[in-house]
């Protein structure tokens, strides 16, 4: 069974770009998450997708960023434009069931913006 | 709010020796469960054991066990017989599960190096 897959392991960009990273959570879970780390920071929750729906977006930070999870499989999140504090590790993670006591989690994404 | 702590930024341990990662929580939840991943240098996060408040005893997992101390909100993480492979952050994690929620709260995480 394949993990979690995020796609690009690495993206760098100006300030003022776009970037959309994707997600490809493991076969057959419906809930895909996704989380971000700043600079040494703890790990934030950013949303919750059950299926194709939003469950909880209450992490995003601001209207620059956007996610969508078409027909409720793979999942991107774009930033738009991307601003210098948003540099950080993109990590998604799945799990089959709501309330899985267990997430498992992709490889990440680190996202430079210069 | 439901908050994680973890005090130490960093940890050395020699190999074959043992050694704990502190966590202390903060929550009004009577229920909830507490976690521990690993993040080696190639990024991934790897689940390693997990505690829910209600379990008798403590979790273990291999090399890896979880002290569980409920009255004083730790949950440390012991890694007995460490590995040069161990080296790595670790992430202690708590689920919150609200009605129209269920995500991760970690905290800041401890780099732990095992020299030989």
């Amino acid at each position: 069974e394949a993990g979690v897959t995020q796609f690009p392991s690495h993206s760098v960009i100006e300030k003022g770009q776009t970037v959309t990273l994707r997600c490809d959570p493991i076969s057959g879970h419906d809930n895909l998450y996704w989380y971000r780390r700043v600079m040494g920071k703890e790990i934030k929750f950013l949303l919750h997708f059950v299926k194709e729906s939003k469950q909880d977006e209450s992490g995003m930070p601001n209207n620059r960023f956007l996610a969508e999870r078409t027909g409720g499989t793979y999942s991107t999140l774009k930033v738009q434009p991307a601003e210098l504090e948003d540099s950080g590790v993109y990590f998604c993670a799945s799990s089959r069931q709501a309330r899985s006591y267990e997430q498992y989690f992709g490889p990440g994404t680190r996202l430079t913006v210069t | 709010a439901q908050k994680i702590t973890q005090t130490q930024p960093g940890m050395f341990v020699q190999e074959k020796e043992a050694v704990t990662l502190d966590c202390t929580y903060d929550t009004s939840d009577p229920s909830y469960g507490l976690f521990w991943y690993k993040q080696p240098s190639s990024g991934e996060m790897i689940f390693l054991i997990y505690q829910g408040s209600y379990d008798q005893q403590n979790a273990t997992e291999g090399r890896y066990s979880l002290n569980f101390q409920k009255a004083r909100k730790s949950a440390n993480l012991v890694i007995s017989a460490s590995q040069l492979g161990d080296s790595a952050m670790y992430f202690c994690a708590m689920r919150e599960v609200r009605y129209n929620t269920d995500k991760l709260i970690f905290g800041t995480g401890t780099r732990l190096q095992v020299f030989p």
